[in-house]
């Protein structure tokens, strides 16, 4: 049963375009997370809001920018895609930002850049 | 910056057969623990928790915990190929931090 919703599942774009990628959860959370998974399959937070205010900003180039107009949407614009960001984004939900809560994934939007 | 290493990083086990998945974190202040599974084309779910010391049974899912040791596993009874998947160990400090992944593949 899906409750983090993520648009397009797909996305193939050429070095310098500017591509946003969509996320809303269902699920009542007040925080939600941006993470990237690369081709070795790791896992890597990038940014983090809890109820639209950022609360993790971790090391990524500044043309990673996230977007949030309330806490059940967190979008993810990157401006001038290098092809080291092909990857699959994954957005996550949590209760709260306590260190007990749960994540919950979406399925994903995979980026290929050309 | 917390570590998390998992081993093996693949496993093939036989239907019916007992999986067994390890993890290690380099950070004393990890208290909350999480096994995630992520099937091929899907985002990672959670399957189970655990936060307290000993062992935490969920069906066929048995769950380890040694805080004094840093470790975790996670032991799979009866494996089913939809069993098949990359899973994850995962600890909290002040974020959550991946583990490096274990795939396991069920041969039916």
């Amino acid at each position: 049963e899906t409750a983090v919703f993520q648009t397009p599942n797909y996305h193939v774009t050429q070095v310098g375009n500017e591509v946003s990628f969509n996320c809303k959860q269902t699920l009542g959370h007040d925080t939600m997370y941006w993470y990237k998974q690369d081709s070795k399959k790791l896992l890597k937070i990038m940014f983090s809001y809890n109820n639209k205010q950022l609360i993790v900003n971790e090391t990524v180039p500044r043309r990673f920018s996230p977007q949030s107009s309330d806490k059940a949407h967190l979008n993810l614009r990157i401006k001038s895609v290098e092809p080291e960001d092909s990857a699959v984004y994954l957005c996550a939900s949590s209760r709260d930002w306590g260190a007990q809560d749960t994540q919950y994934f979406g399925p994903g939007t995979r980026l290929l850049v050309l | 910056q917390q570590k998390v290493q998992q081993s093996p990083e693949s496993l093939i086990v036989p239907e019916g057969g007992m999986a067994s998945l390890n993890c290690t974190f380099s950070d004393r202040n990890s208290q909350y623990f999480w096994w995630y599974r992520q099937h091929s084309g899907e985002g990672p779910k959670a399957l189970m928790s655990i936060f307290s010391n000993g062992d935490k049974k969920e069906g066929r899912f048995t769950a380890h915990l040694n805080k004094a040791s840093l470790y975790v596993s996670l032991h799979i009874k009866d494996s089913q190929p939809s069993d098949s998947a990359l899973y994850f160990c995962a600890g909290n400090t002040d974020k959550v931090v991946f583990g490096t992944g274990t795939r396991l593949q069920v041969s039916p």
